[in-house]
């Protein structure tokens, strides 16, 4: 079984350029997460979609970060204008269903750096 | 806000030893799970080991296990025989309600 893609893997950008992460969640998981992690920091939860509906973005910033799953499947999250404090890895996570027993299968990570 | 908190921000172990890995966590929800992730380094997180906060037995997953106290709100990670690919990030993490929290994790560092 495929586990959780995302791309790129690596992104450099300067202050106030725009840049989008991908991910395509393990197949028939309708649940999908975006997280940032800040170097030496647990991950914090900025979306969760069900199926291509969200259920919680409440920590996304909205003002700079937009989310989307059109389809149900494949994810973009994308930040306009980054900020310095935006670099991090961007994980990406899905789960078969939402629920609190649900184990959540992590992607690589995208680490971003903002200049 | 409902916090997880990992108080060792390093740990170190000898390889085949033991080692033991603290969590503590708040929670107003009384149905709660409550997990161990390890990210080695370059890698992606993965699940280690699970425990549903209804159960009073403790969780193990062969060299891995956990001592769950519900009262006291800890649940440490305790690793046996420690391997050197046990070396890795280490989160404990909650989920209540729809959201997953994590700790700050724990470095854990193994001797050969």
């Amino acid at each position: 079984e495929a586990g959780v893609a995302q791309s790129p893997r690596y992104k450099i950008i300067e202050k106030r350029q725009s840049v989008a992460f991908w991910c395509n969640p393990i197949s028939g998981h309708a649940t999908l997460y975006w997280y940032q992690q800040i170097l030496g920091q647990g991950p914090k939860l900025l979306i969760q979609f069900q199926n291509n509906g969200v259920v919680d973005d409440s920590q996304l910033p909205k003002d700079r970060f937009s989310a989307e799953r059109l389809k149900g499947v494949d994810s973009t999250l994308k930040i306009q204008p980054a900020k310095l404090e935006d670099s991090a890895v961007y994980l990406c996570a899905s789960s078969f269903v939402a629920g609190i027993q649900e184990t959540q299968y992590f992607g690589p990570g995208t680490r971003l750096l903002v200049l | 806000a409902q916090t997880v908190t990992q108080s060792q921000p390093e740990m170190s172990v000898q390889e085949a030893e033991t080692v033991t890995l603290s969590c503590t966590y708040d929670t107003s929800e009384s149905d709660y799970y409550l997990f161990w992730y390890k990210q080695p380094p370059s890698r992606q997180m993965i699940l280690v080991i699970r425990q549903e906060a209804y159960k009073q037995q403790n969780a193990t997953e062969n060299r891995f296990s956990v001592n769950f106290q519900k009262a006291a709100k800890s649940f440490s990670l305790k690793i046996s025989d420690s391997q050197l690919g046990d070396a890795a990030m280490y989160f404990c993490a909650r989920a209540a309600g729809n959201m997953l929290t994590f700790g700050g994790g724990t470095r854990l560092m193994v001797k050969p």
